[in-house]
């Protein structure tokens, strides 16, 4: 159980164009989700907290008017890279915590895949 | 401000031998701490978390306030033990993550 998936697992696009990153938790409800950024041989890099229902909240130094997340149901958040450029390639990660009463601790995080964004 | 520090980039041992990979923290309060490994090609995966004060796949990781460390020990390495592994910590509120640099294991045979 507690699976995330992420879609799509990599995508490659040219510089100005807006990506869109979906991160789904598959088999329970996640009242939070999570998007981090890692570049090669680092760590995570948390990026934004995502809350279904609100307006995500940013880490000091994202640009939330560059990285658009939308979380419209307690299944799915989505990230949009908007007028990417190189800078912007990065692997993508998401990760959500189950809600409350779904037979897993309300703070761990299930991490998905990943995403792998290449901007020409 | 919470902080997580893992000072090796890389561990490299023979199979069989000893492990530790360490975890020093800054936190204010009594923290729950975590251990997460991400083996080659996969996600990231929970490990163990120190609360819960179990062995996960003959790891173990004990928290001792006085040094603030968390460090992650295992008797004897196995190859299939090779991956990165993190500490990470909470930080603020929505039970966010902060993620050490990170260790990456590599068990010779």
């Amino acid at each position: 159980g507690a699976v995330v998936s992420q879609h799509p697992s990599r995508v490659i696009c040219k510089s100005g164009t807006s990506v869109k990153i979906e991160c789904r938790s598959l088999d329970f409800q996640a009242t939070t989700m999570f998007w981090y950024r890692q570049f090669p041989k680092q760590s995570l890099m948390l990026m934004a907290t995502s809350n279904e229902g609100s307006k995500a909240t940013y880490e000091q130094g994202v640009e939330k008017d560059k990285f658009l997340i939308n979380h419209a149901s307690l299944t799915l958040s989505t990230l949009t890279v908007t007028s990417a450029h190189p800078e912007d390639s990065s692997f993508y990660i998401c990760s959500a915590t189950p809600a409350s009463g779904q037979g897993a601790p309300n703070n761990e995080q299930f991490f998905g895949p990943g995403t792998r964004l290449t901007v020409l | 401000a919470q902080r997580v520090t893992q000072p090796e980039k890389l561990l490299s041992v023979f199979k069989g031998a000893p492990v530790e990979l360490k975890c020093n923290y800054s936190y204010s309060g009594s923290p729950e701490l975590f251990w997460y490994v991400q083996y080659s090609r996969q996600r990231l995966q929970l490990l163990l978390r120190h609360i819960s004060r179990e062995s996960i796949k003959g790891f173990t990781a004990d928290l001792n306030k006085g040094e603030t460390s968390f460090h992650l020990k295992k008797p004897f390495a196995q190859e299939e033990d090779s991956a990165m592994y993190y500490c990470a910590l909470p930080s603020g509120g929505y039970n966010k993550l902060i993620f050490g640099a990170g260790t990456r294991l590599a068990v010779h045979p």
